[in-house]
């Protein structure tokens, strides 16, 4: 069955950086993209960017551009998103999920990264 | 604040339908294909309908989605406790040429 398994909780201070991974499974890696998406405590749901792990292309959202690196390992079955110069909004929950290529259907979704900004 | 803009809210009685409705710009509904999502609290969002206004398997005929001009519904019939969620609509927006979320809306079964 699909599996999309997330690396566990993190909790970071201000400025440093996080990187958040994904392992996939039930499936073949390269024939769907992976998005990033994240959720501040109460808050909707907001797309970071996604990558094709066929072909590496990557596509992020202009609101982090400078500050999100998408990258994913295919003989691993793994897509990380890295963010850095993290701040107190950074405190979200980070979902990966599996897209089907050329939609916006998302149809298998990680459980969940929760990343805390703290001093 | 939202590109989609959602009614924040929205609630009815078991048994009773409901809709929920997202409207968007030319640049994003009105051009392309509209998804709705559910997120039951304390987990990841769920596909509800996909991009063909179809139900994924697994989700009841009781929701469906429809799209008209700028703006796309998600009707609920036949409500339960069960459907108690927050809903997103999502697509793809032209001139941001990113992934857009509606701001999403809190169904509460009365």
């Amino acid at each position: 069955q699909v599996q999309l398994v997330q690396s566990g909780p993190e909790v970071k201070k201000p400025g440093a950086s996080v990187k958040v991974s994904c392992k996939a499974s039930g499936y073949t890696f390269t024939s769907y993209g992976i998005w990033w998406v994240r959720q501040a405590p109460g808050q909707s749901l907001e797309w970071m960017g996604w990558i094709h792990p066929g072909n590496g292309y990557t596509k992020h959202s202009e609101k982090f551009q400078g500050r999100v690196t998408i990258t994913r390992d295919t003989f691993a079955s793994t897509a990380y998103m890295e963010l850095s110069s993290l701040t107190y909004e950074d405190t979200a929950m980070y979902y990966c999920s599996r897209i089907i290529l050329s939609t916006v259907d998302s149809d298998y979704w990680g459980q969940g990264t929760l990343v805390t900004v703290s001093s | 604040q939202f590109v989609l803009t959602q009614p924040p809210s929205a609630s009815g009685t078991p048994g009773q339908r409901v809709t929920i409705s997202c409207s968007g710009t030319s640049s994003n509904i009105g051009n392309n294909l509209v998804v709705w999502y559910q997120q039951l609290p304390g987990t990841a969002p769920k596909l509800l309908i996909h991009s063909k206004n179809e139900r994924p398997s697994g989700v009841p005929d009781r929701f469906s989605g429809s799209k008209s001009g700028t703006s796309a519904s998600l009707a609920i019939t036949g409500l339960q406790s069960g459907d108690e969620a927050a809903y997103y609509c999502a697509t793809w927006d032209d001139s941001l040429k990113e992934v857009i979320f509606g701001g999403g809306t809190q169904l509460t079964v009365l």
